[in-house]
């Protein structure tokens, strides 16, 4: 069965430090990936879907970049945090385009 | 292009009495359609899907949603509230193979009085 891990669960990190956050999927193989931000009693924000290895697409500009090193693992990274980056960030899979996605448990990121 | 609407942002119902969650959507295409459900400081859980199969759609939970294309609707409901049920709900539109970016409503937050 497919399973998706997140690490790590809790974050907490003064502005201007870097940032990673990192996504695996195990039992399947060339997912699509996906990065979500949730601020807080908001929806979900997309920031970043890959289709592959080394392809990354970004929704919406910001400070933050996303890598896909190897065809099941997803990295979301910062140079310099911002104290709006704080959130909750899912990242999510899925086998083809129009298929459901599965979630990842999610880490809360909080900047001070 | 495609667009959800999540007509209520809270719901409020008794333990023991009907949910309804409502959902409308725009889509240029035969859409597949999502309901997920997400707890406090989780993950989202897919409730159900549909995929251009049987209108009615059965999920886990007890809940369940009918696809209806003339009033572009895709409704949640459950017979029974349970107090386990209080959450935040989230309706999903997918346009079919060829896109990568499903579109999401806003969420409904149900609130479950004892």
């Amino acid at each position: 069965s497919q399973t998706i891990h997140q690490w790590p669960a809790t974050l907490v990190q003064p502005v201007g430090s870097p940032l990673s956050l990192e996504c695996t999927v195990e039992g399947t193989s060339n997912p699509n990936l996906y990065w979500y931000r949730q601020a807080a009693g908001r929806g979900l924000q997309l920031l970043f879907y890959s289709v592959g290895i080394g392809q990354i697409s970004s929704e919406v500009p910001q400070n933050l970049s996303a890598s896909r090193p190897q065809d099941r693992q997803f990295i979301l990274s910062s140079k310099k945090l911002l104290l709006s980056d704080s959130g909750f960030y899912l990242c999510a899979w899925r086998v083809v385009a129009g298929a459901e996605q599965f979630f990842g448990p999610g880490t809360r990121l909080t900047v001070l | 292009a495609q667009s959800v609407t999540q007509l209520d942002s809270h719901v409020s119902v008794s333990e023991g009495t009907p949910v309804l969650l409502r959902c409308n959507y725009s889509s240029s295409y035969s859409p597949s359609l999502f309901w997920y459900v997400q707890h406090p400081n989780k993950g989202l859980q897919l409730l159900l899907k549909y995929t251009s199969a049987a209108t009615l759609v059965k999920g886990i939970n007890g809940f369940e949603a009918e696809f209806k294309k003339s009033e572009t609707s895709f409704h949640l409901t459950k017979p029974s509230a349970h107090m386990s049920d209080a959450a935040e709900y989230f309706c999903v539109v997918s346009p079919p193979g060829g896109s990568y970016i499903p579109t999401f409503g806003r969420g409904t937050s149900l609130i479950v009085h004892p």
